[in-house]
């Protein structure tokens, strides 16, 4: 079952911070996000498990709140850099390896 | 070697063709997929393997044939493809099924003509 991502798109200046969100109708096992720039791979930027861990990975992190299935990708102090799509993907128990991404969240960082 | 190598990069096929996509990562990861990717679109999981047998076939048709021949390497074998086709197939690898994130290809761009 495909996640729920929010918002759609996201046009930030450089520095300032923004939030993606990704909510599941369904018991999560984990949460993925990945970035893909136009015209190459998606790129891992980090895996949340059950158990409400918060991850970073140097100025974005996330959480995972099992309670309510949901995610969250935290980017601070954005740089050009960050631009790109922002793809969450979800597997359930039972599901191992059954990664189903989000629409993607276009993130656009402005100098 | 922290990559996964996709050829060709870029194919163009008739409707009548066969043709293979070929995916390689020298990673030591053990688990292996097949994604489509239309534009402006998520990627779409297509086949999974794990230790080199099938795991998930998410219901795709027969004129995708996957195949395994050993832990490094991946094929994607291709008949009698429709325009609609047409889309960035991307490999991935990983450690194993879960608790480990994924290290895309670049992918092979495939046109049906």
């Amino acid at each position: 079952q495909q996640p729920v991502q929010s918002p759609q798109a996201v046009i930030l200046r450089e520095g300032e911070d923004a939030v993606i969100n990704c909510s599941s109708s369904k018991a999560l096992y984990s949460v993925h996000w990945y970035r893909q720039k136009h015209g190459e791979a998606p790129v891992f930027l980090m895996i949340l498990l059950k158990g409400g861990e918060q991850k970073g990975h140097e100025k974005i992190s996330a959480s995972f709140n099992e309670k309510k299935q949901q995610s969250s990708l935290y980017l601070t102090a954005s740089q050009l850099s960050y631009s790109g799509t922002y793809f969450c993907g979800t597997e359930h128990g039972g599901s191992q390896g059954n990664l189903i991404f989000g629409k993607g969240t276009k993130l656009s960082v402005k100098p | 070697d922290t990559e996964v190598t996709q050829t060709p990069k870029h194919l163009v096929m008739g409707m009548t063709n066969k043709k293979s996509l070929k995916c390689e990562q020298h990673m030591g990861h053990r688990a292996m997929y097949w994604y489509k990717q239309k534009a402006k679109k998520p990627p779409e999981l297509m086949f999974v393997y794990s230790y080199e047998k099938l795991s998930i076939n998410e219901s795709v048709p027969s004129r995708f044939s996957p195949e395994c021949p050993n832990s490094s390497l991946l094929n994607l074998h291709l008949h009698a493809l429709q325009p609609e086709d047409s889309a960035l197939y991307l490999c991935a690898s990983s450690w194993a099924l879960a608790n480990y994130g994924y290290t895309f290809g670049s992918g092979t761009r495939l046109t049906v003509v």
